[in-house]
């Protein structure tokens, strides 16, 4: 079955601080890694996409790794601001017309000034 | 419109009442999406689109679950004689032909008491 795990589930760090997020992934056939930001009650909002050539992708102060051999990613998050408070989801695509979708269960980042 | 819509965005049903959620995606969008995201999980997919055409209903948890999308834009996904456990957040995300980034609405927020 296709898994997609996370960690850590949730993390606490202080505003300026870095961080780094976990993605290890069980899905086969690989096509595509993405990670999400979701706001309390709000939808996912894309912030990457990755296929299986790219090791590594920045979208401002985010920035993700991809390592297809070892089927692992991580999100790099610089100099922490309070509106980074969320739930970060990494999502892996199998391909095909519903792009075979697997949702990991996400971690819950809390900034704190 | 500039994003994918979802309307209500609160609804509170009573056990067996049935209730029809409404997506707007994105003008053009081929690819519409219906995910269930249950509270502290990821979004697990429920149904897919493309057009008119509903190519992939695999992840519909019962025949109490009804999809359309009759006109190939506005969907609507439609539970019957709800239960407790239908309660979640119904995610709906388009996709355009060419594009590789899915966008999600803000979701319904379903509680059945």
């Amino acid at each position: 079955k296709n898994q997609v795990e996370q960690s850590p589930q949730s993390l606490i760090i202080l505003e300026g601080k870095n961080c780094t997020l976990q993605c290890n992934y069980t899905v086969s056939p690989f096509s595509n890694l993405r990670w999400y930001k979701q706001d309390t009650g709000r939808g996912p909002v894309s912030l990457t996409i990755m296929t299986f050539s790219e090791n590594t992708k920045s979208n401002g102060r985010y920035t993700a790794t991809l390592d297809a051999d070892t089927k692992q990613s991580s999100l790099h998050i610089t100099a922490s601001q309070l509106s980074d408070s969320a739930s970060y989801i990494c999502v892996v695509g199998a391909g095909g017309g519903a792009d075979g979708l697997t949702f990991g269960k996400g971690t819950h980042l809390i900034i704190q000034p | 419109g500039a994003g994918v819509s979802q309307s209500p965005r609160y609804k509170v049903a009573k056990r067996g009442q049935d209730v029809a959620l409404r997506c707007d995606p994105i003008s053009g969008h081929v690819s519409l999406f219906w995910y269930q995201q249950a509270l502290g999980q990821g979004p697990e997919f429920l149904t897919y689109f493309q057009n008119e055409a509903q190519l992939d209903k695999s992840g519909l948890p019962s025949d109490r679950f009804f999809a359309e999308r009759p006109e190939g834009s506005v969907s609507t996904l439609k539970i019957q004689r709800t239960q407790q456990e239908d309660s979640a957040v119904y995610l709906c995300a388009s996709r355009g032909h060419s594009g590789n980034t899915i966008y999600f609405g803000e979701g319904s927020w379903l509680t059945v008491v």
